[in-house]
């Protein structure tokens, strides 16, 4: 089944413990691409990647990185999270860019006490 | 930097009515997409609609690209349809940009 994976769903975790939320998708796409969501403000993007090793910074960058070493696999890493980075993550793919068809992973759920 | 503006921000219609959301955008697009979030959270692509009218069902979708806005028509709406409506915009230089969404309650 064609499908976008993050690991985990949900996370419970502390100011400054470095986390890795993990993406993975089987459709053999170039593009993909982070977002958080949080209320009254809709999805905005954190950081997306067009192929391997390139990376590019979205609208709200700070406090995150990302890695693109396999084709299949999009990394979000948060070095050192702090309470305003609890939020909904979601990841995306698409085939050949931000223009086509982006499918979504189901989200993540991050908590920073 | 691009801005999307949707409206309404809540509409609350009974079963079986007709519903149309609106997209307005600041600028020049490459592509325009519509998605619709779930009361569970899952996102769905429901058109990639850059200019035109495309239909699905009781969706369809109308870009008007030169006047920079998109519609999104439901008709005949059923509770399933509940949840958020997005759109987003690829500016052409590889960022996708949301709208806040239009919230949709469809009540039984």
């Amino acid at each position: 089944e064609a499908q976008v994976t993050q690991n985990p769903r949900y996370l419970i975790t502390v100011t400054g413990k470095k986390l890795t939320v993990t993406c993975s998708q089987n459709m053999n796409h170039e593009y993909m691409s982070w977002y958080r969501q949080d209320p009254g403000l809709g999805l905005r993007q954190i950081y997306y990647s067009m192929n391997v090793e390139v990376t590019d910074k979205g609208d709200v960058p700070e406090g995150y990185k990302v890695s693109r070493k396999e084709k299949r696999n999009f990394p979000l890493i948060l070095e050192s999270p702090s309470p305003n980075q609890t939020s909904l993550y979601f990841c995306a793919s698409s085939y050949g860019g931000a223009g086509e068809t982006q499918y979504f992973g189901p989200g993540t759920r991050l908590l920073v006490l | 930097g691009i801005q999307v503006e949707q409206s309404p921000p809540d509409l609350i219609l009974q079963e079986g009515a007709n519903s149309t959301l609106r997209c307005n955008f600041s600028d020049s697009v490459n592509n325009l997409q519509w998605f619709h979030q779930n009361p569970w959270g899952q996102l769905i692509n429901l058109f990639y609609i850059p200019s035109g009218t495309k239909q699905n069902g009781r969706l369809s979708a109308t870009t008007v690209a030169t006047e920079r806005y998109s519609l999104l028509y439901i008709s005949s709406s059923q509770t399933t349809d509940s949840g958020v409506y997005f759109c987003a915009v690829d500016e052409g230089d590889d960022k996708i940009i949301f709208g806040k969404g239009t919230r949709l309650h469809i009540l039984p």
